[in-house]
């Protein structure tokens, strides 16, 4: 059974940088897939961030290319994000997620983590 | 970029109706259309994708249907355990994007 687990601080400071890891277990992140991060205002919709594959093959949301960074440790079977110059508008859940198949780069989340809330305030 | 959007956006049900959400996207989305259930507190889970296609252990109450850039989900006879927020997403391409989400309340 796969399993994601995102850790990371709940309280950021205004012009700091979020970072988030997803710990996965019962797959190997080197053995295939495309996973990402996915995230939820309180209380509104979905945004996706960032889509990559073990190998490199990152795919941003242009929204927010320019603060972005993805980090795979495949010897620890997790990955990270990094979000610099972070504002309230970044205050929300964040989750980390599997796309549904293999053989697609782009598609459904079917794996979610249980989400991790940031709030970014001084 | 694919805009989503949803209707309605709130939907007030009883046990046992029959209950249809509608996503329509700004462009033809090719079939690779996404539904997903949230309930408060918890991730979304996929419910189908590729339009109609039900992931194993959803409901058989649970359909989809459409095409181009107009799609339902139907819920044939709606349950207790179905009162929440549902959402669409398109992969069609990127950036990947989610319609805004319809709440279905009890009546």
């Amino acid at each position: 059974q796969v399993q994601l687990q995102e850790s990371g601080p709940g309280l950021v400071k205004p012009s700091e940088t979020l970072s988030l890891t997803c710990a996965v277990s019962g797959y190997s992140i080197s053995s295939g897939y495309y996973w990402g991060w996915v995230r939820q205002p309180p209380g509104q919709g979905l945004d996706w961030i960032v889509s990559f594959y073990h190998s490199g093959s990152t795919f941003y949301n242009p929204s927010l290319k320019s603060r972005v960074t993805v980090l795979v440790d495949t010897s620890k079977n997790q990955f990270s994000l990094n979000l610099t110059s972070v504002t309230a508008a970044d205050t929300a859940i964040y989750y980390c997620v599997r796309l549904l198949t293999v053989t697609l780069i782009r598609g459904p989340f079917d794996y979610w983590g249980q989400g991790t809330l940031v709030t970014v305030s001084s | 970029d694919i805009q989503m959007t949803q209707s309605p956006s709130t939907l007030s049900a009883s046990v046992g109706d029959r209950v249809t959400i509608t996503c329509r996207a700004s462009q033809s989305l090719g079939g690779w259309l996404a539904w997903y259930q949230q309930k408060p507190g918890k991730a979304p889970k996929l419910l189908m994708y590729k339009v109609s296609t039900l992931l194993g252990g959803v409901p058989s109450r649970f359909s989809g249907s459409g095409s181009g850039t107009e799609f339902t989900l139907t819920i044939s006879s709606l349950q207790p355990d179905d009162f929440a927020t549902y959402y669409c997403q398109h992969y069609n391409s990127y950036p990947v994007t989610f319609g805004p989400g319809t709440k279905v309340e009890i009546k």
